[in-house]
């Protein structure tokens, strides 16, 4: 079992609608949470950090953290042609941003 | 500037071949990442250092892989006699303090033929 893990996609929505975005974890030590956007041939940039349960938005970003699940979560609102881009859930352990453990990415296509 | 860098973006190696590349973390950051990224798959972490202190090499696939920061800004990371399995991007990232989060520099894409 990979350590985190998320679905490969392509995940197609239409451009204005929510674009859900999933990711589960196995490390249950696990303290900080990322989601970065990468474009094709691009380096990743980051979008989100979360590092409690619950909610956290930014904009049109919303991230949600469920610990007990282990499961962390990136809503996208009114999705833009230019969301259109690999997204990558990261998780780091007690000390935050060191040695994070990056999913695959999902492949997230906003069709005009 | 403002943001990591790293050169050269693009390395073409023959097999055999020694290869050096550098990262130029932003200004002040204390952490400097190294990772792997293989096509089509997420960033595969390869080492950590803190200042000039490599605390953590642990994802180095091999002794091929030697990775340096001798005055705690500038890093390289040395990959010897290069194999086809090496080609990747190579990304940098670096970070304020050690609990913040990382930014990451345009990579280095190097093929190995």
């Amino acid at each position: 079992q990979k350590e985190v893990e998320q679905n490969s996609g392509p995940l197609s929505v239409p451009e204005g609608a929510i674009a859900s975005l999933n990711c589960t974890y196995s490390d249950r030590v696990s303290q900080s949470f990322f989601w970065y956007r990468q474009y094709s041939g691009k380096s990743p940039e980051l979008i989100m950090s979360i590092y409690s349960n619950g909610d956290k938005e930014d904009g049109r970003f919303t991230a949600q953290l469920n610990k007990a699940s282990q499961y962390v979560s990136l809503l996208i609102r009114d999705s833009q042609p230019s969301d259109s881009a690999t997204y990558l859930c990261a998780v780091g352990g007690i000390q935050g941003a060191q040695k994070l453990v990056f999913g695959q990415g999902t492949r997230l296509t906003i069709n005009p | 500037g403002a943001g990591v860098s790293q050169s050269p973006r693009y390395k073409v190696a023959k097999r055999g071949q020694d290869v050096a590349l550098r990262c130029d973390p932003i200004s002040g950051h204390v952490s400097l990442f190294w990772y792997q990224q293989a096509l089509g798959q997420g960033p595969e972490f390869l080492t950590y250092f803190q200042n000039e202190a490599q605390l953590d090499k642990s994802g180095l696939p091999s002794d091929r892989f030697f990775a340096e920061r001798p005055e705690g800004s500038v890093s390289t990371l040395k990959i010897q006699r290069t194999q086809q399995e090496d080609s990747a991007v190579y990304l940098c990232a670096s970070s304020p303090d050690r609990n913040t989060e990382a930014f990451f520099g345009q990579g280095t894409r190097l093929t190995v033929v």
